[in-house]
């Protein structure tokens, strides 16, 4: 199957600073991609749905001005974490959508995940 | 709004023998997918197989069946000869079936832990 990467697979940052984490689709072209945060033994949530060259939707109760999230590339998604706190300690899944309408896949693969850790 | 649900958080299944894991969902869409995914200790999502809504064959994948029973919203997921490798989290999800659109984003159950004893 298509490889999605993610960058950094673990971070860990203090209070009140930033930190971003890249996901890339290598081998495929991602027109939409997905943020995702995991707590532990839960499901994923949804945190936000980007698309190359607009802005990103953000689910309810997500803030958009701290969780920044740019999509510059079919190829490129990035979060940041924006004055991070330890509330936001968890572990960050991007997964990108292969969608091809003349082969008929539509399909989304997930990055390895990034673990966030705030003092 | 579509829902899945998982109603088995754990099960346990003998190296080599068979499980089945449960997954009904909700929609009032008629055309949909659905997927199962395994996430093992080192958390990466992995896809284990899918199912188009319209097709009625069920899909296989080596190992891992689906019975998908569309009238009574049903996805069930069976791995046969279970190795130890199999032990993980699975999760049941669902996509509407939305070409080139913002959306298509998956909507997952709870998840299920399968241990393999063995």
């Amino acid at each position: 199957g298509a490889v999605v990467s993610q960058h950094p697979s673990r971070v860990i940052c203090k209070s009140g600073t930033s930190v971003k984490i890249e996901c890339r689709s290598l081998d495929f072209q991602a027109t939409t991609m997905f943020w995702y945060r995991q707590f532990p033994k839960k499901s994923l949530m949804l945190m936000a749905t980007s698309n190359e060259g607009s802005k990103a939707t953000y689910e309810q109760g997500v803030e958009k001005d701290k969780f920044l999230i740019n999509h510059a590339s079919l190829t490129l998604s990035t979060l940041t974490v924006t004055s991070a706190h330890p509330e936001d300690s968890s572990f960050y899944i991007c997964s990108a959508r292969e969608f091809g309408r003349l082969a008929g896949t539509d399909t989304q693969y997930f990055g390895p995940g990034t673990r966030l850790t705030v003092l | 709004a579509q829902t899945v649900t998982q109603s088995q958080p754990e099960m346990s299944v003998q190296e080599a023998e068979t499980v089945t894991l449960s997954c009904t969902y909700d929609t009032s869409e008629s055309d949909y997918y659905l997927f199962w995914y395994k996430q093992p200790p080192s958390r990466q999502m992995i896809l284990v197989i899918r199912q188009e809504a319209y097709k009625q064959q069920n899909a296989t994948e080596n190992r891992f069946s689906v019975n998908f029973q569309k009238a009574a919203k049903s996805f069930s997921l069976k791995i046969s000869d279970s190795q130890l490798g199999d032990a993980a989290m699975y999760f049941c999800a669902y996509r509407t079936l939305n070409y080139g659109g913002s959306q298509g984003n998956l909507i997952f159950g709870k998840g299920t832990k399968l241990s393999v004893k063995p």
